[in-house]
């Protein structure tokens, strides 16, 4: 059970952003949220996370919905290199990761 | 800063066979340990986990078993491989369990 929704796939354009949706509609209160990537063949990288706020850091931005049960992975711009599968987890205290299938995005040039 | 080592990177076994697959990590200290397998074209799942040394806890029963003999180091082993055991085998490690988790390289485990 991976505890959160994600779309299979998703397209964007290059240089265009790109919002990734999940939904984690039985989080708990301590549950952070959790984005990785994974690109072909390589492990996952981790990419950003956050509990309640807004997150920012050099490769995205986390928006969490008010009352937390879904958040918005955001590129700002897309890359070639962005083409991965990205996998949105929901974290809590003494809970080990759950990754589901994720989402599939795929950059068009 | 912290790094995380796996290998071998790629590895190619007969059925019934034995696995050892070694990680490591270094610049940091009783790190949480994980085991992860990802059949091809699908997610990870959690094999193993641990949280010091020789404390292993298993998600999924197999034939697989962990081993975390020093602080920074984990061991995913087999004493007899299946078919079923190929796979993408992945270590991560985390400053606490829900705090974010960083992957190595990988192996790329094939049983012919």
């Amino acid at each position: 059970d991976a505890k959160t929704t994600q779309p299979n796939s998703m397209e964007s354009n290059e240089e265009e952003p790109v919002h990734l949706p999940c939904n984690h509609s039985t989080i708990s209160g301590t549950d952070y949220i959790h984005w990785y990537r994974q690109l072909p063949s390589q492990g996952p990288e981790y990419v950003i996370h956050g509990l309640t706020s807004n997150v920012n850091n050099r490769m995205a931005s986390l928006a969490i919905a008010e009352d937390r049960k879904s958040s918005t992975l955001i590129l700002h711009r897309a890359t070639l290199r962005d083409a991965a599968v990205y996998y949105c987890i929901r974290g809590g205290h003494g809970q080990n990761f759950v990754f589901g299938p994720g989402t599939r995005l795929s950059v068009l040039p | 800063s912290q790094t995380i080592h796996q290998w071998p990177a790629t590895l190619v076994q007969p059925v019934g066979s034995p696995l050892s697959l070694e990680c490591t990590v270094e610049g940091t200290s009783n790190p949480n340990l994980y085991w992860y397998r990802q059949a091809a074209g699908r997610g990870l799942q959690l094999l193993f986990y641990s949280v010091g040394i020789g404390q292993i806890s298993s998600e999924v029963p197999q034939n697989l078993s962990a081993s975390r003999p020093q602080d920074r180091q984990f061991i995913l082993s087999s004493k007899k491989l299946l078919l079923s055991d190929s796979g993408f085998y992945l270590c991560a490690w985390s400053v606490r369990v829900d705090q974010p988790q960083h992957f190595g390289d990988g192996t790329r485990l094939s049983i012919l």
